[in-house]
């Protein structure tokens, strides 16, 4: 049992380059979220996913997209990438919405230059 | 004022002290909380639900106070082992989806 797994662990990027981020978890969780972590600040929701098909914004989704296609799997794209996002991207799945702990992934470290 | 707030710290305790942390917390509607604990460059883990009636877990213990809204991690007899962040995490539950972090608050136990 992986628990939640993401891939690349880490990444440079230059500025307005692109990619994904994988994130897939084998707990049959029906909730999925991307966060960022920045130092000094809380985590902070870029969009989350309340089952297979959907998707939603949270509290900074620009400059960022995702797509739920398969329960297990939560992908995070940045289309044109910026300084601004340079951060450490953890993605985390739950089994229940308000209520439930958040099982989280290692993380993805990317730098933007 | 913030959704979530908890002293930076760092705090710095030897081995075996007792050491305390609290939380508040603004929404007076929000629904469920907890303490993680994220260890330095790795994801945050959960350490331990927090219920209105208050539970320990080993030399954990978490309380709530609704009326006060804040949330406090005691640790008792710290461990190297201990030397983490600890965040506060809040579910407002409000009939969207909001879980609120805390930054953190940062604890070094030194021998």
């Amino acid at each position: 049992n992986a628990g939640v797994t993401q891939t690349p662990k880490f990444r440079v990027l230059k500025t307005g380059q692109s990619m994904t981020l994988l994130c897939a978890q084998d707990m049959n969780h029906e909730y999925m979220y991307w966060y960022r972590q920045d130092p000094g600040m809380g985590l902070r929701l870029i969009h989350y996913s309340v089952g297979e098909g959907t998707t939603a914004k949270g509290e900074v989704p620009d400059g960022y997209n995702v797509s739920r296609l398969k329960k297990q799997n939560f992908l995070l794209g940045l289309e044109s990438a910026a300084p601004s996002q340079t951060s450490v991207y953890f993605c985390a799945s739950s089994y229940s919405r308000d209520r439930g702990p958040l099982h989280f992934g290692p993380g993805t470290r990317l730098t933007v230059t | 004022r913030k959704e979530v707030e908890q002293d930076p710290g760092p705090f710095n305790v030897p081995e075996g002290a007792t050491v305390a942390f609290n939380c508040t917390y603004s929404n007076s509607a929000s629904q469920s909380f907890f303490w993680y604990r994220q260890d330095c460059r790795k994801e945050p883990k959960l350490l331990m639900s927090v219920y209105s009636s208050g539970n320990e877990d080993g030399r954990f213990t978490a309380q709530l106070n609704r009326a006060s809204q804040y949330i406090s991690l005691l640790i008792r007899d710290s461990k190297l082992s201990d030397s983490a962040t600890y965040l506060c995490v809040v579910n407002e539950g409000t009939g969207g989806f909001k879980t609120i972090f805390g930054a953190g608050t940062r604890l070094f136990v030194k021998a």
